[in-house]
């Protein structure tokens, strides 16, 4: 299957910084790339769709301006989380998606805000 | 919209036994994918199976296999001669355009 890497694996930030997690498809070019939430031993959540060259759309109720996401080339995405608060500690999964394919996922990015 | 639901929290199997996680969802759309994924420890997410819904055929890989009934909008999941590797949470998940929908998921113990 194809695979998606994600950086860093955990994060330890302090409240008020920002933090960027990199999203990477290795061995296939990802035209849409998604950002997804998972609280503990709960489904996925789905933040953002992200398109090569475009800006990316996010869901109802997630802010863009906090969650800022740049997809800048087929096999890259970042997702930056701008001023951290403890309410954003989560463990963030990246996708990539083949045309007409399934989504692989990436490892997943676990994040604590102090 | 559309809605995915897995009514099965946790469930249990004995080693070597077979189990089956049962998936429904509600679309009025006739073309679609649908999909089962694995969420071992390690949190990442392992496509299982998919399944295209205009084939009829039920797909299969390896010990893995679905029950697609499309007119009643199921799409359970078997697992044969379970493994201890097996033990995970199941996500079944729908999808048309791009998007995917996910199910909240079924814990999968297996006892040796």
């Amino acid at each position: 299957g194809a695979v998606v890497s994600q950086h860093p694996s955990r994060v330890i930030c302090k409240s008020g910084t920002s933090v960027k997690i990199e999203c990477r498809s290795l061995d296939f070019q990802a035209t849409t790339m998604f950002w997804y939430r998972q609280f503990p031993k709960k489904s996925l959540m789905l933040m953002a769709t992200s398109n090569e060259g475009s800006k990316a759309t996010y869901e109802q109720g997630v802010e863009k301006d906090k969650f800022l996401i740049n997809h800048a080339s087929l096999t890259l995405s970042t997702l930056t989380v701008t001023s951290a608060h403890p309410e954003d500690s989560s463990f963030y999964i990246c996708s990539g998606q083949l045309a007409g394919e399934a989504e692989y996922f990436g490892p997943g990015t676990r994040l604590l805000v102090l | 919209a559309q809605t995915v639901t897995q009514s099965q929290p946790e469930m249990s199997v004995q080693e070597a036994e077979t189990v089956t996680l049962s998936c429904t969802y509600d679309t009025s759309e006739s073309d679609y994918y649908l999909f089962w994924y694995k969420q071992p420890p390690s949190r990442q997410m392992i496509l299982v199976i998919r399944q295209e819904a205009y084939k009829q055929q039920n797909a299969t890989e390896n010990r893995f296999s679905v029950n697609f009934q499309k007119a009643a909008k199921s799409f359970s999941l078997k697992i044969s001669d379970s493994q201890l590797g097996d033990a995970a949470m199941y996500f079944c998940a729908y999808r048309r355009g791009n998007k995917l929908v996910f199910g909240a998921g079924t814990i999968l113990r297996v006892k040796s």
